[in-house]
């Protein structure tokens, strides 16, 4: 089955403790981004990737990292994690032909506390 | 810088009758438009895909059509029915492969 796997689903965790968000496509896909969602500021791009080893700055980068080493694999670091950095996180892939412009696979997002 | 605005809010209406959603961009030097559906807990799903050539695309019961000069999208589903009660985001795709959300309209369809 084509999907996209975030991993945690959910996690609680304290301010500064560095934490990573994975995230895995199976369908090939060249195009891969990450979101954050949030009341009353709807969805916004943090970081994204055309290919391996090439990665660019969504509207919202400040205080995430990512690597994409591997086609399938792209994800987010929190180096220092801080309370505003509490949110829903979402991970998108899309392929094919101009990649970016193809419909994006959304995975089931990952629900970040920071206390 | 793009922004994109969607409304109302929220929308509820009885079973059987058609829904339009409603999308604004400012900037109308877009590459594509999307819309997505949106459930509880989940993840996002793609519904329909405007390239910026086109002026419409079609699947089912639904229907978006894409005007660019004048920077709004608008989503038709056709004969609402309790299961397409969930929110409805749409998004731009512009210069430098980024892609901006709308707020998202929340919609209720009453049995």
């Amino acid at each position: 089955e084509a999907q996209v796997t975030q991993n945690p689903r959910y996690l609680i965790t304290v301010t500064g403790k560095k934490l990573t968000v994975t995230c895995s496509q199976n369908m090939n896909h060249e195009y891969m981004s990450w979101y954050r969602q949030d009341p009353g500021l709807g969805l916004r791009q943090i970081y994204y990737s055309m290919n391996v080893e090439v990665t660019d700055k969504g509207d919202v980068p400040e205080g995430y990292k990512v690597s994409r080493k591997e086609k399938r694999n792209f994800p987010l670091i929190l180096e220092s994690p801080s309370p505003n950095q509490t949110s829903l996180y979402f991970c998108a892939s899309s392929g094919g032909q101009g990649a970016a412009g193809q419909p994006q696979h959304f995975g089931d997002g990952t629900r970040l506390s920071i206390l | 810088k793009q922004e994109v605005t969607q409304i109302p809010a929220a929308l509820s209406v009885p079973e059987g009758e058609n829904l339009v959603l409603n999308c604004s961009f400012t900037d109308s030097a877009i590459y594509n438009l999307q819309w997505f559906r949106q459930d509880p807990g989940k993840g996002l799903t793609s519904l329909l895909l405007i390239q910026s050539s086109q002026r419409e695309q079609t699947s089912g019961r639904l229907n978006a059509s894409l005007d660019k000069s004048s920077g709004r999208s608008t989503l038709y589903i056709a004969a609402s029915q309790p299961g397409d009660s969930a929110t409805y985001l749409c998004a731009v795709r512009a210069a430098g492969n980024k892609l901006t959300f709308g707020g998202g309209t929340r919609v209720l369809v009453k049995p």
